[in-house]
């Protein structure tokens, strides 16, 4: 247990289908990150919140919006995604912001699958 | 740009000594560190370098070269469990890169 958790762990979607992905972390942390994560590939940086504040969107599609509504939840809404969109999705968070090299607690992720 | 190169995958045999390798370019470098991902699982923070040297973290001990633009992790005692994704992540320019990961696989 990271103290990270996100919801669902599983989702399968439909090209026109709009859904959002969860995130709460229980550790009081200040900063929040998305990740993807496909298959032979390094973890893709996607957006960071410090202080629930939007501090970089790393050339993301629009299809994918994030939203962060206080500095221990954040949600990534989908919509009209592609099949290559399909990966690991994890959040993390870290004690200080963004800009300081600390460690990142993960949560463990939501497997998608655009059909 | 920051380039991080691990090699892919690793087979060892419980009881063994593993070493995997990590080697980097970038500017401004403060900091590397190694995550453990178990499959379906969240990475887990596993050490952190950022001066020369050896960090030893009971069976599990990681290494820096700032000069080579190299650091290791090496596992003692392989157990079943330590079979997984290692990751090598390195922060430079105030941002964190990671590697492709590499898949330690340990058999009986």
């Amino acid at each position: 247990e990271t103290g990270v958790t996100q919801t669902p762990r599983h989702l399968v979607m439909g090209m026109t289908n709009k859904k959002s992905l969860k995130c709460e972390q229980h550790l009081g942390h200040n900063a929040m990150y998305w990740y993807k994560q496909s298959a032979k590939k390094p973890l893709e940086l996607m957006f960071v919140y410090n202080f629930k504040e939007q501090t970089e969107n790393n050339s993301v599609p629009s299809r994918f919006s994030p939203e962060c509504p206080n500095s221990s939840h954040l949600f990534l809404h989908l919509h009209t995604l592609q099949p290559e969109d399909s990966a690991l999705y994890l959040c993390a968070s870290s004690q200080g912001t963004a800009s300081t090299n600390e460690k990142l607690f993960f949560g463990s992720g939501t497997q998608l699958s655009v059909l | 740009g920051q380039n991080i190169d691990q090699p892919t995958e690793m087979t060892a045999t419980e009881g063994a000594i593993v070493q995997i390798n990590c080697t980097y370019q970038t500017s401004g470098f403060n900091g590397l560190f190694w995550y453990q991902q178990h499959a379906g699982e969240a990475p887990t923070f596993l050490s952190y370098n950022v001066l020369d040297g050896l960090e030893e973290k009971g069976r599990f001990s990681s290494f820096l070269s700032r000069s080579k633009g190299y650091s290791y992790l090496l596992l003692k005692e392989l157990q079943m469990k330590d079979s997984a994704s290692y990751l090598c992540a390195v922060y430079g320019n105030n941002r964190l890169a990671f590697g492709k990961g590499n898949q330690v696989v340990v058999i009986p």
